[in-house]
C-alpha cells in the first residue's frame, strides 16, 4: 500500500487560512470517510485534531476543518496562530482493510 | 481518563528480537481495538498492524507479516507488539494507539507515549 501523498511543506503568516492536500486512490479515501489528520510536535507523540474526514475530537479548536472530494482529503487552518507549527499527518483506511498514512507535511507559521 | 502506559526503551542487535508492551488504563481493555505505528528519526508514521484484545484477532501490514507478532494479556490490560529478526531499518519510536471507535478504522484518538527501539551491532 502506498503512502498518500501530502506536500513536503506549507507556511502561512499568522491570521492567515493555509490548507493542506492529502491525495490518495480509489481504494483508500475514495472509498471510505475514515479519513484522519494529526498534529505532531517535535518529540511527542501524534494528536488527532480531525477523525471521519470533518469530525474534531473534544478540544480541538473549531479553526481546524477537514473536506474529501473524490481521492482528495484537505485540512484546513484558519486564523493561524504561532503554536499551529508542527508536522500533519494525513491517515485513510483502506480496502485491505489496513490503515495508511501521508508524508506528512511541516506547518511553518513565519 | 484513558492512558496508554508503554515500556521504556530497548537497544537490540541485528538480528534479535524486541517485545513492546502498551498497559491500557481507563477504559475497558477488551473493548477497543489496539493499534501500533512507528516513526523512525526524521521521518514519517508508518502502520504497523491492530490487535482485537477482545478476540486477540490480529491484522498486520504487508510489510510486516511474518515477522511482526502483536498479542495481549487481558488480565493485566496490556498489549504487546513482538518484531522479529530486526535490522538497523527497525530503529525508531514505537507508538500504540487506540481508535475513537471499537474498531480500527485509522482514527487514533489515544497514544501511549512512544518507546524507542535501537537496532545496532
Amino acid at each position: 500500500q502506498s503512502a498518500l501523498t501530502q506536500p513536503a511543506s506549507v507556511s502561512g503568516s499568522p491570521g492567515q487560512s493555509i490548507t493542506i492536500s492529502c491525495t490518495g486512490a480509489r481504494s483508500d479515501i475514495s472509498a471510505y470517510n475514515f479519513v484522519a489528520w494529526y498534529q505532531q510536535s517535535p518529540g511527542k507523540a501524534p494528536r488527532l485534531i480531525i477523525y471521519d474526514v470533518s469530525n474534531r475530537p473534544s478540544g480541538v479548536s473549531n479553526r481546524f476543518s477537514g473536506s474529501k472530494s473524490g481521492n482528495t482529503a484537505s485540512l484546513t487552518i484558519s486564523g493561524l496562530q504561532t503554536e499551529d507549527e508542527a508536522d500533519y499527518y494525513c491517515s485513510s483506511y483502506t480496502s485491505r482493510k489496513t490503515v495508511v498514512f501521508g508524508g506528512g507535511t511541516k506547518l511553518t507559521v513565519l | 481518563q484513558v492512558q496508554l502506559l508503554q515500556s521504556g526503551a530497548e537497544v537490540r542487535k541485528p538480528g534479535a528480537s524486541v517485545k513492546v508492551s502498551c498497559k491500557a488504563s481507563g477504559y475497558a481493555f477488551t473493548t477497543y481495538d489496539i493499534n501500533w505505528v512507528r516513526q523512525a528519526s526524521g521521518q514519517g508514521l508508518e502502520w504497523m498492524g491492530w490487535m482485537s484484545p477482545n478476540s486477540g484477532t490480529t491484522g498486520y501490514a504487508q510489510k510486516f507479516q511474518g515477522r511482526v507478532t502483536m498479542t495481549r494479556n487481558t488480565s493485566i490490560g496490556t498489549a504487546y507488539m513482538e518484531v522479529n529478526s530486526l535490522r538497523s531499518e527497525d530503529t525508531a519510536v514505537y507508538f500504540c494507539a487506540r481508535g475513537v471507535y471499537s474498531t480500527s478504522s485509522g482514527d487514533f484518538e489515544y497514544w501511549g507515549q512512544g518507546t524507542q527501539v535501537t537496532v545496532s551491532s
